[in-house]
């Protein structure tokens, strides 16, 4: 079964700390991997997208890395913020769906940064 | 503004109603979908039309019926409205054969009571 998983559900670090989300898949067929950002009450904001010949992305404070082989992903970022506070939802194109665009999302990482 | 914009931003509603949202993206993309957040943020693939073909149908209830009147739109009709359909509905958009990166808008909150 295609599945995406984030762990931890939460995390809560002081501000100034780097820091890394984990983001694991259950199969190395994917198209690419997609990191979005969502504040409470609002919609996704597309943070960093992977294609699968990529090792890793970078945006300003923000690094995602890829490694097929494990089915795994980290975002990395660095000198959190308290305005990096908001959930965070790894989502993945497997190639099992066809060419559909389908994306399978993990349950998401709730970042807290405290001042 | 490029965006993906939806109507409405809150719809409350009595069980066995029938009620629209609508969606629409001036990105020129090709491809767009619907995606429904449950009560615990979990977030589900329900639809997807490309050039305003259906392509993707989840296991939705058939209460559920999407429609795609050009490219740049795609509005969720639902039908006898039931307490469980309550969930923040999210359209996407993306250029499905190049990298379909995702563009989401900022959700219809439905509530039925």
């Amino acid at each position: 079964k295609q599945e995406v998983t984030q762990i931890p559900a939460a995390l809560s670090v002081p501000e100034g700390e780097n820091l890394v989300l984990n983001c694991s898949f259950t199969d190395s067929a994917i198209y690419n991997l997609q990191w979005f950002r969502q504040d409470p009450g609002k919609g996704l904001t597309s943070l960093l997208l992977i294609q699968s010949s990529q090792r890793e992305q970078t945006s300003g404070r923000l690094n995602a890395s890829l490694d097929k082989s494990s089915g795994r992903s980290t975002l990395y970022i660095a000198a959190s913020q308290p305005g990096d506070s908001a959930t965070y939802l790894c989502a993945v194109r497997y190639h099992g769906s066809g060419n559909t665009g389908k994306l399978i999302f993990g349950q998401g990482t709730t970042l807290q940064v405290k001042p | 503004d490029t965006a993906v914009s939806q109507t409405p931003k809150y719809l409350v509603t009595q069980m066995g109603n029938d009620k629209s949202i609508k969606c629409e993206q001036n990105l020129g993309h090709d491809t767009m979908y619907w995606y429904k957040q449950d009560s615990k943020k979990f977030l589900k693939i329900m639809f997807s039309y490309n050039n305003k073909e259906l392509i993707i149908n989840e296991t939705v209830p058939n209460r559920f019926s999407p429609k795609s009147p050009d490219k740049a739109h795609l509005n969720l009709h639902i039908n006898s409205l039931e307490l469980g359909d309550s969930a923040v509905y999210f359209c996407a958009s993306s250029h499905l054969d190049r990298d379909n990166e995702q563009f989401f808008g900022p959700g219809t909150r439905l509530t039925v009571l």
